[in-house]
């Protein structure tokens, strides 16, 4: 089955850029999206089709996708982005994947 | 304001059956695929159905083929899963979540999620 590798933990400074590397095989073929999940609450899409943002997320958020990679970057991290990130795609159209998700840490 | 709202949770005995109910609001419900996701206690996402539009489509993970059956009912404006035969391992949070128009896509809002709990 497919499978979707990210590191557990990023550690990242206030104002500083935080980069979540989301890995799978030939993951460039397929469209990466991802979610921040803050805890207690609901994931929340912060990138879809690889690059593209949803109405309301900050432009800090911006994301890639080539090769077997897919990259969420937060530049001029803030406190508030401090969460849980999940990274997804589709395998054959049949079966969804999340990544095992990054614990992202303000310091 | 797009809505998900889900219901039906709670605690269940191992091979018991629970039907969870997800009422949409502020969009074409019928127009959307929809997916219902879960999370273990502690752990990570897990996607686990998805209906297409017109609900003649259903695909589900491995893990709950054969026990699981996702519905809609579009004139209700709600999403349903039926679970059967829950094992411990069925533990999580179940959210619905608000698919694409049309194919696979990204999941965009979730509801609050609803809590099932398999023990005896």
């Amino acid at each position: 089955s497919y499978e979707l590798t990210q590191p557990p933990s990023v550690s990242v400074s206030p104002g500083q850029t935080a980069s979540i590397t989301c890995s799978g095989d030939k993951l460039g073929n397929k469209y990466a999206c991802w979610y921040q999940q803050k805890p207690g609450q609901s994931p929340v899409l912060v990138i879809y089709q690889d690059t593209k943002r949803p109405s309301g997320i900050p432009e800090r958020f911006s994301g890639s996708n080539s090769g077997n990679t897919a990259t969420l970057t937060i530049s001029g991290t803030q406190a508030m982005d401090e969460a849980d990130y999940y990274c997804q795609a589709w395998d054959s159209n049949t079966a969804c994947v999340f990544g095992t998700g990054t614990k992202v840490t303000v310091l | 304001e797009v809505q998900l709202v889900e219901s039906g949770g709670g605690l269940v005995q191992p091979g018991g059956s629970l039907r969870l109910s997800c009422a949409a609001s502020g969009f074409t419900f019928s127009s959307y695929w929809m997916h219902w996701v879960r999370q273990a206690p502690g752990k990570g996402l897990v996607w686990v159905s998805r209906i297409n539009s017109d609900g003649s489509s259903t695909i589900y993970a491995d893990s709950v083929k054969g026990r699981f059956t996702i519905s809609r009912d579009d004139a209700k404006n709600t999403l349903y899963l039926q679970m059967n035969s829950l094992r411990a391992e069925d533990t999580a949070v179940y959210y619905c979540a608000r698919g694409s128009v049309a194919g696979p896509g990204w999941f965009d809002p979730w509801g609050q999620g609803t809590l099932v709990t398999v023990s005896s």
